[in-house]
């Protein structure tokens, strides 16, 4: 069975540009995560989305941030415009539902860097 | 303010013996814990879990702990294999809250050398 399908799988970019990350999740689920990972913070969430819809976006960083889920097998994350420090790996999960005993099942990430 | 800490960056033990790797949390309305390996270049994956109504849970080689008092938990790996060699993250939710959302340590990467 096919996994969490990320891309691109990394991206160099300049400053100023838009940046736009692609996610595909497993195909039955429901649930669709988008999380970032830094040296400093770790691994945090970005925003979820359960049957399509945001639920949670608390944790985007600013206005520059939006992501967004049309429909139940594509999911984008668009920053822009993009500045060096939102340089890091940026993941995308799935779960069948959003609870705690359906374990997400991580995407291999995406390495984004602003130069 | 990190809600879930691993406290060691790093553990080094030699194939065949036993790896503890340890996570301690803050946050007293979180009720579920999950373990997760990442190897380089790979997203996590999930490897066992434990709610709080139980204090251990066993996988094969993986034994994880809770010690609700001590808001502390514990991953053992009986044997260890150099293919156990990964980046290890503690997580934890509030299972009964509206809003699903895990909440992550920094990780403890673990060599075993063979």
């Amino acid at each position: 069975d096919a996994g969490v399908i990320q891309s691109p799988r990394h991206e160099v970019t300049e400053m100023g540009q838009e940046v736009t990350l692609r996610c595909k999740p497993i195909s039955g689920h429901n649930s669709l995560f988008w999380y970032r990972q830094t040296m400093m913070r770790g691994l945090e969430l970005l925003i979820y989305f359960n049957n399509n819809v945001p639920i949670d976006d608390s944790g985007m960083p600013e206005d520059r941030f939006s992501a967004k889920m049309p429909n139940a097998s594509f999911s984008t994350l668009k920053i822009q415009p993009s500045e060096p420090r939102d340089s890091a790996v940026y993941f995308c999960a799935s779960s069948l539902t959003a609870m705690s005993n359906q374990p997400q099942h991580f995407g291999d990430g995406t390495r984004l860097s602003i130069l | 303010d990190q809600q879930v800490k691993q406290n060691s960056p790093s553990l080094s033990v030699q194939e065949g013996r036993i790896s503890i790797l340890n996570c301690d949390y803050t946050n007293s309305m979180f009720d579920y814990f999950l373990w997760y390996k990442k190897y380089p270049a790979e997203g996590p994956t999930f490897l066992i879990s434990i709610s709080s109504i139980k204090d251990k849970n066993e996988d094969g080689r993986f034994t994880v702990f809770l010690n609700k008092s001590a808001k502390h938990l514990s991953l053992h790996i009986v044997p260890s294999q150099p293919g156990d060699s990964a980046v290890y993250f503690c997580a934890a939710t509030n299972s009964g809250g509206s809003n699903y959302k895990l909440t992550f340590g920094k990780g403890t990467l673990l060599t075993v050398n063979p």
